[in-house]
């Protein structure tokens, strides 16, 4: 059972423009919430977090909102640059405010953005 | 400049051999952690280490071994009874096993057996 859902496989988005990914959850003890972005051949480099008291977390170009109610996430870039081409993987944990919250980690399976020039 | 190194970057192996992945951080981080990625999936967590001389199985851990003897050193061993081994294998670490303590990435080692 897939407790992360990253539905749209890829984006494509023209450069300068709001690039939006999803992400659903089932697991409503998920309370802590991630996004990564990795470019090929190279490991997922951590891009910006979000915990269930929020809903929304800014950090410069990127914003995650979180819609509890909803169990969705989503990853906004603004504007978008062709240096943000990657996969983005979203992943979600339990619980927030106690050991293994790493371990307890789970993935999406990634979605592929393409900014166009 | 601290980082997460994992070599070799490719690897090869004949079905049957037991092949060992190494992992070396400089951090100072005391969780280290295994994932394995398969085209068209999310990471899965094959081993997880909260501190030196411990560690824990994954969601995913048949056919695989650790040992973590040291706290720059978290190496994974692919035995022959890991079915499936041709896989993306991705190493991590951070200061602890937390929230708001992000996972830090080697850039992996592509396993291939045959």
């Amino acid at each position: 059972d897939q407790q992360v859902k990253q539905n749209s496989p890829s984006l494509s988005v023209q450069e300068g423009r709001i690039s939006i990914l999803n992400c659903d959850y089932t697991n409503s003890m998920f309370d802590y919430f991630l996004w990564y972005k990795k470019y090929p051949a190279e490991g997922p480099t951590f891009l910006i977090s979000i915990s269930s008291i929020k809903d929304k977390n800014e950090d410069g170009r990127f914003t995650v909102f979180l819609n509890k109610s909803a169990k969705h996430l989503s990853l906004h870039i603004v504007p978008s640059q062709p240096g943000d081409s990657a996969v983005y993987f979203c992943a979600a944990s339990d619980p927030l405010s106690t050991t293994g919250a790493n371990s307890k980690l789970t993935f999406g399976k990634g979605i592929t953005l393409s900014v166009r020039p | 400049d601290g980082g997460i190194t994992q070599s070799p970057k490719y690897l090869f192996r004949k079905e049957g051999q037991n092949v060992t992945l190494s992992c070396e951080q400089n951090l100072n981080h005391d969780a280290m952690y295994w994932y394995r990625q398969d085209p068209g999936q999310g990471l899965r967590l094959i081993y997880y280490s909260q501190i030196v001389n411990d560690f824990q199985k994954g969601d995913i851990a048949e056919g695989y071994s650790v040992s973590r003897e040291k706290k720059e050193s978290f190496p994974l061993t692919v035995t022959s009874a890991q079915k499936n081994p041709t896989a993306f294998y991705l190493c991590a670490s951070s200061i602890a096993d937390r929230a708001r303590s992000p996972l830090h990435f080697g850039n992996g080692t592509r396993l291939t057996v045959t």
